[in-house]
């Protein structure tokens, strides 16, 4: 089936990039997404990428994609302490309809003042 | 607009005791969702309504029930509560219409269960 994996645990100091990685297995995937999850909250989109797409940015947010190591990454330029959550990597083999989301361990993002 | 709500927030259950975890979404969405979200393991699908009067099983429905009331409720049932169900449990809701960036899964805040 498939199978996303992720380190789980990230430390930066503020102000540092902060690189979050991915891999997976479905080669069916389509949708590649990137969500946050604070304290306390459920998660919330952050950004998501196609799969015929290398390259996505989104102010701070540029996610990689390499189709070809089914990898991806998330980078967060300029972290601020406000950044520090657990981040998920999903993936989806549709975007419209009942859509079945396979998602990552989470990587939990420490940003040190 | 509230977005996805659930209730409880948190719940304390002896073993073999049962209860209700309710999920209830004002989005006019088609499709809801039950995860768990255990340490180490990411989110893992119960059980899931892809539309109004339909349900299935996810990656791990044993020892839960669902029903989808209405098209905004979507309610998941613990008939006799074991330890190994302590877990936070978050509902999701999605439009399920022709897709891109708004048609995503949107989540509600979560409701954490502990089993004694």
């Amino acid at each position: 089936g498939e199978d996303v994996e992720q380190s789980l645990f990230l430390s930066v100091r503020e102000g540092d990039s902060s690189v979050i990685n991915c891999t997976y297995t479905d080669s069916s995937s389509t949708y590649l997404y990137w969500y946050k999850q604070e304290p306390g909250a459920g998660l919330q989109l952050l950004t998501y990428i196609f799969s015929n797409m290398d390259m996505k940015q989104d102010q701070r947010l540029t996610v990689l994609l390499n189709k070809k190591d089914k990898h991806l990454s998330l980078r967060i330029a300029d972290t601020q302490t406000g950044d520090s959550a657990i981040y998920f990597c999903a993936e989806s083999p549709n975007s419209g309809g009942y859509q079945k989301v396979t998602f990552g361990t989470g990587t939990k993002l420490q940003v040190i003042p | 607009n509230a977005g996805v709500t659930q209730t409880p927030k948190f719940q304390v259950l002896k073993t073999g005791q049962s209860m209700t975890l309710q999920c209830a979404q004002d989005m006019n969405h088609n499709s809801m969702y039950w995860y768990r979200q255990d340490p180490g393991m990411g989110l893992r699908l119960i059980y899931y309504s892809a539309s109004e009067g339909t349900t299935d099983k996810g990656e791990v429905p044993n020892g839960y029930n669902v029903s989808r009331l209405n098209k905004r409720e979507f309610s998941l049932r613990l008939e006799s509560a074991a330890p190994s169900q302590t877990s936070v449990y978050f509902c999701a809701s999605k439009l399920s219409g022709a897709g891109g960036l708004t048609d995503t899964q949107y989540f509600g805040p979560g409701t954490r269960l502990t089993v004694l």
